[in-house]
């Protein structure tokens, strides 16, 4: 079936550098995409999301860009901080206002002093 | 600031037993859902509950798992038959949007099936 992947499972960088955490999507259907953050021994928490109708959306420090053409999505962090070191993976929406997300597998982001 | 909780944080049991895993989402939030993260896998949607019933499953959530809400707060996840691959991080979430709402997870009850 089709699922959510991600390109690179681990991402190591220098503090103060920018991080870009890639997902390639497989449904082109999918109209809706959220980044999770997820530290260790801790629940997935919501960073940004974006709609199929949009190609960017910036948060605080977070950027989200989708490519509905590639069928890519990307996570770009400004300035990575000790604190972003975490497991990162997105999640796709099969269905128009459903609930269903199919998850990536992550990319362990680990930021270096 | 409001948050997901989860009992117990860990679930040992043995195999064939009945669990129920506690969830008690945010108070104003209208949806509920449950997940699972087997170990080292990711996570995978299991059911999303709205107006007191189920509104989506996955195909994981087959007829030895129920939800309920017994009252006004708790949002419980019920495995009735537990299998050894049931053994998994299980995390409920909650929001007040369905569909393209920001769903707020818990911390996780990691359930060990011997």
């Amino acid at each position: 079936g089709e699922s959510v992947g991600l390109h690179l499972p681990t991402l190591s960088v220098q503090e103060g550098d920018n991080s870009i955490i890639n997902c390639a999507y497989s449904n082109s259907a999918s109209d809706y995409f959220i980044w999770y953050k997820q530290e260790s021994g801790k629940g997935p928490q919501f960073i940004i999301d974006i709609r199929s109708n949009m190609d960017k959306r910036q948060g605080q420090r977070v950027t989200v860009l989708l490519n509905k053409t590639v069928k890519h999505l990307s996570l770009q962090i400004a300035a990575t901080q000790p604190g972003d070191s975490a497991v990162y993976f997105c999640a796709e929406n099969l269905q128009k206002n459903g609930q269903n997300f199919v998850f990536g597998p992550g990319t362990r982001l680990s930021v270096l002093p | 600031e409001p948050e997901v909780t989860q009992t117990p944080s860990h679930q040992v049991t043995q195999m064939g037993q009945e669990v129920i895993l506690r969830c008690v989402p945010i108070s104003n939030h209208l949806y509920f859902y449950w997940y699972r993260q087997i170990l080292g896998q990711k996570v995978e949607f299991l059911v999303s509950f709205y107006n007191n019933e189920i509104s989506e499953k996955s195909e994981i959530f087959d007829d030895q798992f129920s939800v309920e809400r017994p009252d006004g707060s708790n949002f419980t996840l019920k495995i009735r038959s537990t299998k050894l691959e049931d053994s998994a991080m299980y995390f409920c979430a909650s929001s007040v949007l369905g569909g393209d709402g920001e769903q707020f997870f818990g911390p996780g009850t990691r359930l060990t099936v011997l």
